[in-house]
């Protein structure tokens, strides 16, 4: 079966500007995770969607949004792009168990944004 | 909160000989445990996993790992490394949370080189 996709492969914007990152995940998962991934703070948790609704959230300011769609496709949005944004983001594709427990993530191969 | 740490940020092998990364992970229960790989500008392909029971997890490749409650670490090893081996690896951890969890706490990963 398919992978995680991830879409756009490479991205490059201004300063200011803002982006859209889009993620689907394996067919029947319904949880979607994205990450950050910078050389200096490496692997960071960004948000958890699981049908629809925002289920964990990681220490990012609220430029950095997202939302999941009925077919469990996931987009993040990031507004007023600062030099720092630029990173490797990944999203992970899970069948999204009950509460309190966990499923394995698929990674997709991220996509790398660099702001100028 | 939970915490991750990998404690050798490069390690150089040679080929065919035997490989052992470290992860010590911070957590008041028992967690959920991984490890990833990640060869350049790829996303994480996930090696092997330990959710309960037997502590010795098999994993892809010829990877296995063992946790160690008491000494809280979940170390990686292989005992004979090829030099598609090289790559970054990273150990996470997935807390047991009340609601829904998906969120993965990753250490800052080590850099495997293979030398002929």
């Amino acid at each position: 079966k398919a992978g995680v996709t991830q879409t756009p492969r490479y991205l490059i914007k201004t300063r200011g500007q803002q982006v859209t990152l889009s993620c689907s995940p394996i067919s029947g998962h319904r949880s979607v995770s994205w990450y950050q991934q910078t050389p200096g703070q490496g692997l960071q948790f960004l948000f958890e969607y699981f049908s629809e609704t925002q289920r964990n959230k990681g220490n990012f300011p609220g430029r950095f949004s997202g939302r999941q769609f009925s077919n469990s496709r996931s987009e993040m949005n990031v507004s007023t792009l600062e030099l720092g944004d630029s990173a490797l983001y990944l999203c992970a594709s899970s069948l999204g168990g009950p509460s309190g427990s966990h499923t394995e993530a698929f990674f997709g191969q991220g996509t790398r944004l660099t702001v100028v | 909160a939970q915490s991750v740490t990998q404690p050798d940020i490069h390690i150089t092998v040679s080929e065919g000989a035997s490989l052992e990364l470290r992860c010590n992970y911070s957590y008041g229960a028992t967690p959920y445990l991984f490890w990833y790989v990640q060869s350049p500008g790829q996303g994480l392909q996930l090696l092997l996993k330990y959710f309960s029971g037997d502590t010795l997890v098999q994993g892809i490749k010829g990877f296995e790992a063992e946790f160690k409650r008491s000494q809280s670490s979940f170390n990686l090893r292989k005992p004979s490394v090829h030099w598609s081996d090289a790559a970054e690896y990273f150990c996470a951890v997935g807390a047991r949370l009340d609601f829904g969890n998906e969120k993965l706490t990753f250490g800052t990963g080590t850099r495997l080189t293979i030398i002929p």
